[in-house]
């Protein structure tokens, strides 16, 4: 199977930068999507085909993806940015979805 | 805009099948989109189970295919879930999403329904 890596925590202070990455063998020629779940929620869609944010996904929300390694930038991040974060692909040689195990991002 | 939600027994016991149902509303579930259920057990990350299309085409995770049914009903615009021999391993968070063509990414979800497997 495809194997996605996140780190699992990671804390930003209010107005700062939280980068959020999700590592993949070649994951650079794949389409990356990312989820918000915060606590007690079902997920969210914020970025899709690694850099597009859906509609009323916010600026400060974007994605990258290079290599081996997918990356969701949040800017100037607020504490109503808290939440585990996850990517996912689809991956076609077992034509499977897999999703990372997730990030916990905590606003200090 | 569309919304779905998940109905089903919030308590199955082990050996017995669980089955759930999504509904769907404020859109077409014969429309060009597969259909899926998503899992999580307590405190854990999310779990790909499967997703169908609605003329049949079926993709289901490796580790689940033996016990796994995803069925679609056009007629009252809804898709379902039955997970056979459930064991406590089973017990999850169970959301369905509407998966967009392509089979890349989830686009709308439920709020999810708490299946426990205990006696």
């Amino acid at each position: 199977s495809y194997v996605l890596t996140q780190p699992p925590s990671i804390s930003v202070a209010p107005g700062k930068t939280a980068t959020i990455t999700c590592g993949g063998n070649r994951i650079g020629s794949k389409s990356v999507h990312w989820y918000q779940q915060k606590a007690g929620q079902a997920p969210v869609l914020v970025i899709y085909y690694s850099r597009e944010r859906p509609s009323g996904i916010p600026d400060r929300f974007s994605g990258s993806n290079s290599g081996n390694t997918a990356t969701l930038t949040i800017s100037r991040v607020e504490a109503g940015d808290e939440g585990d974060y996850y990517c996912q692909v689809w991956d076609d040689g077992t034509e499977h979805v897999e999703f990372g195990g997730g990030t916990k991002l905590t606003v200090l | 805009q569309l919304q779905m939600q998940e109905s089903g027994p919030g308590l199955v016991k082990p050996s017995e099948t669980l089955s759930l149902t999504c509904i769907v509303s404020g859109g077409s579930i014969s429309s060009n989109y597969y259909w899926a259920w998503i899992r999580q057990p307590p405190g854990k990350g999310l779990e790909w189970i499967g997703s169908m299309y609605y003329s049949g085409r079926r993709y289901y995770k490796s580790s689940l295919k033996s016990r796994v049914t995803i069925s679609v009903d056009t007629s009252n615009n809804h898709f379902s879930l039955e997970l056979s021999s459930v064991t406590a391993t089973d017990t999850a968070m169970y959301y369905c999403a509407r998966h967009v063509p392509g089979r890349d990414y989830f686009d709308s979800w439920g709020q999810g329904t708490l299946v426990t497997v205990s006696s």
